[in-house]
C-alpha cells in the first residue's frame, strides 16, 4: 500500500531563507505528484503538479523536483516571507487514477 | 471561475440525524471524489466516482453514501451521523488520464456531530 512521509513535520525559519521541504513515497507506480498549500482550518490550494515523466516543475519563487526511480520529490521555496506560513502537503496519484494519497504535512513558520 | 463548491462550510448536527454536503464542479471533469482530514490522520479517501453512476469506496467508506447521477454534482450523504465522523470533509474532482492537470479541491465544510 503507497504511503507518503513528509519530513521535517514542523519547521521555523526567519524570513528570506531559502528552505526545502521534503516527500517520499514507497511504490513507484505513481501517476503524478501535486503539492498543495493549507492555511490553518481551509481549503487546499494547488502549488504545483509533476507528471510522473517529468523531473521538475517552477512556479514563481516554488521548485518542485520529483524521482520517481528513488520516490522522493522536494519542494524548494526561495526566498521565504511571513505569507509562506501555513502547512505544506505532498499527494501522489496511483496509477488507477483512482485516488490521492497525502502526506501529513510539513507546517511551515516564517518569522519576520 | 474554475472551482468546486462544497456546501454548506460550516455544520452543527445531532447524532442519528440524516445530512447531505453537496459538492458541484463546473469543469467538467470526469473524476470526484471525497475526503475527511483529522489531526493526525491527514486527508483519507471516503468514495470516489470515475464517471456518472459509477463510485467506488475509498480508504474510510463506513457510514457515508454517494451518488452520481451527473457530472457536475457528488453528494455525501451521512444517514445516521455519529460523533466519531466529526471531521473537516473536502470534495477534490480532476480530469482523467493525459488530460489530468491535478486535483482541484473545494473549501471544506467543517461537520460538527454532537
Amino acid at each position: 500500500k503507497q504511503e507518503v512521509t513528509q519530513i521535517p513535520a514542523a519547521l521555523s525559519v526567519p524570513e528570506g531563507e531559502n528552505l526545502v521541504l521534503n516527500c517520499s513515497f514507497t511504490d513507484s507506480a505513481i501517476y503524478n505528484l501535486q503539492w498543495f498549500r493549507q492555511d490553518p482550518g481551509k481549503g487546499l490550494t494547488s502549488l504545483l503538479l509533476i507528471q510522473s515523466s517529468q523531473r521538475e516543475q517552477t512556479s514563481g519563487r516554488l521548485n518542485a523536483s520529483l524521482d520517481k526511480s528513488s520516490g522522493r520529490s522536494t519542494l524548494y521555496i526561495a526566498a521565504s516571507q511571513p505569507g509562506d506560513s501555513a502547512t505544506y502537503l505532498c499527494a501522489v496519484t496511483n496509477q488507477a487514477g483512482t485516488a490521492l494519497i497525502f502526506g501529513k504535512g510539513t507546517t511551515l513558520s516564517v518569522s519576520s | 471561475e474554475a472551482q468546486v463548491t462544497q456546501n454548506p462550510r460550516y455544520l452543527i448536527t445531532v447524532t442519528g440525524k440524516k445530512l447531505t454536503v453537496t459538492c458541484s464542479q463546473n469543469m467538467n471533469h470526469e473524476y470526484m471524489s471525497w475526503y475527511r482530514q483529522d489531526p493526525g490522520l491527514g486527508l483519507r479517501q471516503i468514495y470516489y466516482s470515475m464517471n456518472v453512476e459509477v463510485t467506488d469506496k475509498g480508504d474510510v467508506p463506513e457510514g457515508y453514501k454517494v451518488s452520481r447521477k451527473e457530472k457536475r454534482n457528488f453528494p455525501l450523504i451521512l444517514e445516521s451521523p455519529s460523533p466519531n465522523q466529526t471531521s473537516l470533509y473536502f470534495c477534490a474532482s480532476s480530469s482523467l488520464g493525459y488530460s489530468n492537470y491535478g486535483y482541484t479541491f473545494g473549501s471544506g465544510t467543517r461537520l460538527t456531530v454532537v
